[in-house]
């Protein structure tokens, strides 16, 4: 069985500030990782995603997340916090079990 | 290329009545999902076609069904309407069926049931 567990259903930041926004997993096999984006009354939009290989992964609109096997996290991150990263984020193992969802304030 | 097509994108229904929303792919992609997103169950998968055949079904009762046809577009219909099932309906398709294909998601159908 796999879960997913974003810590905080709401993050507040200020513009330029780093956003950090968490998860963490459960997967009885080798994990497909995904963090997506959500604006209002829109469907999902990847940001990136892990895979195999390189831990961390670059995705777009500056976000990168690290994927750590013996934390069992793959936290997302960006040095900088803008207007427009305003949304709700989700984070998934493959396609089947998503995250609760974060939203993400960023105040000016 | 154009996106994930979803229609209707808003609808209200009645209870008992039955409704059918439809998904169509991204050009190419053969594998559909649908998932159901509300305030307090989140996001959560409904099912996933490949090739016409079900290929993964979530935990939902025997009134969500669903089907894909020959040129990978897909309805699903619900039966039976009850209030709890006014939510947002995503649609996702992917190249390839697989848990580690991207999936690039529709607008969604808003069903409000009174």
């Amino acid at each position: 069985a796999q879960s997913v567990t974003q810590l905080g259903s709401h993050v507040s930041v200020s513009e330029g500030a780093l956003v950090l926004l968490r998860c963490n997993y459960s997967s009885s096999v080798p994990p497909y990782l995904f963090w997506y984006v959500q604006y209002p009354n829109q469907g999902l939009q990847l940001l990136l995603k892990y895979t195999t290989g390189a831990t961390l992964v670059k995705g777009i609109n500056g976000f990168e997340a690290e994927f750590k096997k013996s934390e069992t996290s793959f936290h997302l991150t960006k040095p900088s916090a803008h207007m427009s990263d305003a949304a709700e984020y989700f984070c998934a193992v493959t396609m089947l079990t998503f995250g609760g969802g974060t939203r993400l304030m960023v105040k000016p | 290329k154009a996106g994930v097509t979803q229609t209707p994108r808003y609808l209200i229904k009645t209870r008992g009545q039955q409704v059918t929303l439809s998904c169509s792919p991204i050009s190419g992609h053969r594998s559909v999902s649908w998932y159901q997103q509300t305030p307090g169950q989140g996001l959560q998968f409904l099912f996933e076609y490949f090739s016409e055949t079900q290929r993964n079904k979530g935990n939902f009762p025997g009134r969500f069904s669903g089907r894909q046809f020959s040129n990978s577009r897909s309805e699903m219909n619900v039966s039976t309407l009850e209030l709890g099932d006014s939510a947002l309906y995503l649609c996702a398709s992917s190249l390839a069926e697989g848990g580690e294909e991207t999936q690039y998601f529709g607008p969604g159908t808003r069903l409000l049931v009174l």
